[in-house]
């Protein structure tokens, strides 16, 4: 069965430090990883995603993610973090081997930037 | 450049009244979900479609009805309403068959059953 897992539930950070927010997945074939952000009251948008290739993604707002096959992860990254940042994020895979091509998501992660 | 629009934006229902919510996209997409978000749990699959005419059960469907009777409109129902149901349900899209392409997400409808 496919799973995505966020092992932490809130994540906090000094404004300028870097971020990390971590997820794992399970898949049975060739996953194919995406990062979401939600802001208070918003819809999710779309961040970065993996499909192949290079194992370094970048994507909106200075976010980038690595692909780690042998580990199973894909941690979101961010050099220099800003207020702005502190939203809900969510890692989602996606399984091309199931009707509807269906999205699987995390519990999510709450980021905090501390000013 | 609308993407995809829910309606209403909340609602609060009575215990076993019925109502639907709303969702189009103008984005010629051909698979359309729906979520419902629940604190700490993430996004539960309720119902998707891989195309007008077409519809199938997700991870949590019971008490909920879909109908896809053409490419632009997902509308979903809810029946007999439950304090169960109380949650923020997410409309979404995307390119289908072998595109890997990303979801594409209402702003979502905020409904609690009293």
């Amino acid at each position: 069965a496919q799973s995505v897992a966020q092992p932490e539930d809130q994540v906090n950070v000094a404004e300028g430090n870097p971020l990390t927010v971590k997820c794992t997945y399970s898949v049975s074939g060739n996953p194919y990883l995406f990062w979401y952000v939600q802001y208070p009251n918003r819809g999710l948008q779309f961040l970065l995603k993996y499909i192949t290739g290079d194992n370094l993604v970048k994507g909106s707002y200075g976010f980038e993610a690595e692909f780690n096959k042998s580990q199973t992860s894909f941690h979101l990254k961010k050099p220099s973090a800003l207020v702005s940042d502190s939203a809900l994020y969510f890692c989602a895979v996606r399984d091309r081997s199931l009707e509807g091509n269906q999205f699987y998501f995390g519990t999510g992660t709450s980021l905090t930037v501390i000013p | 450049n609308a993407g995809v629009t829910q309606t209403p934006k909340f609602r609060i229902l009575k215990i076993g009244q019925s109502m639907t919510l709303q969702c189009a996209q103008d984005m010629n997409h051909n698979y359309m979900y729906w979520y419902r978000q629940d604190p700490g749990m993430g996004l539960k699959l309720i119902y998707y479609s891989v195309g007008a005419g077409i519809t199938d059960k997700g991870e949590v469907p019971n008490g909920y009805n879909v109908s896809r009777s053409t490419t632009e409109d997902f509308p979903l129902r809810l029946e007999l309403a439950a304090p169960s149901q109380t949650s923020v349900y997410f409309c979404a899209s995307s390119y289908g068959g072998p595109n890997t392409g990303e979801l594409f997400f209402g702003e979502g409808s905020r409904l609690t059953v009293l």
